[in-house]
């Protein structure tokens, strides 16, 4: 069974630009949840969706938006990049979601903004 | 928001040495998950804990959920150059959000 993929791995963007990233589940999994990584702030959960509907939400900006289509797959948007938006974003599927229900993560995209 | 300590945050040591990294939160949690992280990729799931006092052995690592499902700890035995990584513990609270550690960065020296 193919793991989960995220694409693109690298991404350079400007300041003030906007970005879509994209993430596929394990096939059969209806959770997605996204997270940031950064050096000083650890890895921090962004939000999950769930057939096609956002469940939880973490604390960060309106600028961090997300969908989830009726295959699974899951996209994350960033508009107005600031430099503190760099960092490595990843995303994880799961069979349901949930405390009780294994997270499998993708490599993640390495976003950089100057 | 639910803070989960972990230490040490580094941890430098000889191949064959033993060695243990603890997870610690004054919340509770309705399970704990323990992830390895090598650089550039997505953390790979080790191990999940649901039961207070649950102890599950995956080879040369034990992972132990606290009574109280506050914290949990991880030991290696016979550490290898392989173990190298950072090491997360991730809770789950009943909302069923995830709550990562702050991490500990692990090098085993040939």
């Amino acid at each position: 069974k193919a793991g989960v993929t995220q694409t693109p791995r690298y991404l350079i963007k400007t300041r003030g630009q906007q970005v879509t990233l994209s993430c596929s589940p394990i096939s059969g999994h209806r959770s997605v949840s996204w997270y940031q990584q950064t050096p000083g702030q650890g890895l921090q959960f962004l939000f999950e969706y769930f057939s096609e509907t956002q469940r939880n939400k973490g604390n960060f900006p309106g600028r961090f938006s997300g969908r989830q289509f009726s295959n699974s797959r899951s996209e994350m948007n960033v508009s107005t990049l600031e430099l503190g938006d760099s960092a490595l974003y990843l995303c994880a599927s799961s069979l349901r979601g949930g405390g009780s229900y294994e997270q499998y993560f993708g490599p993640g995209t390495r976003l950089t903004v100057t | 928001t639910q803070l989960l300590e972990q230490s040490p945050q580094f941890l430098s040591i000889q191949e064959g040495e033993n060695l243990t990294v603890y997870c610690n939160s004054s919340s509770v949690f309705s399970s704990l998950q323990w992830y390895r992280q090598e650089p550039g990729e997505g953390p790979v799931l080790l191990v999940t804990v649901v039961t207070g006092g649950e102890v599950k052995k995956l080879k040369r690592l034990t992972f132990q959920f606290g009574d109280a499902r506050k914290d949990s700890s991880l030991h290696i035995t016979a550490a290898q150059p392989g173990d190298t990584g950072l090491y997360l513990c991730a809770g789950a609270d009943t909302g069923n959000q995830f709550y990562f550690g702050t991490g500990t960065s692990l090098t085993v020296i040939p």
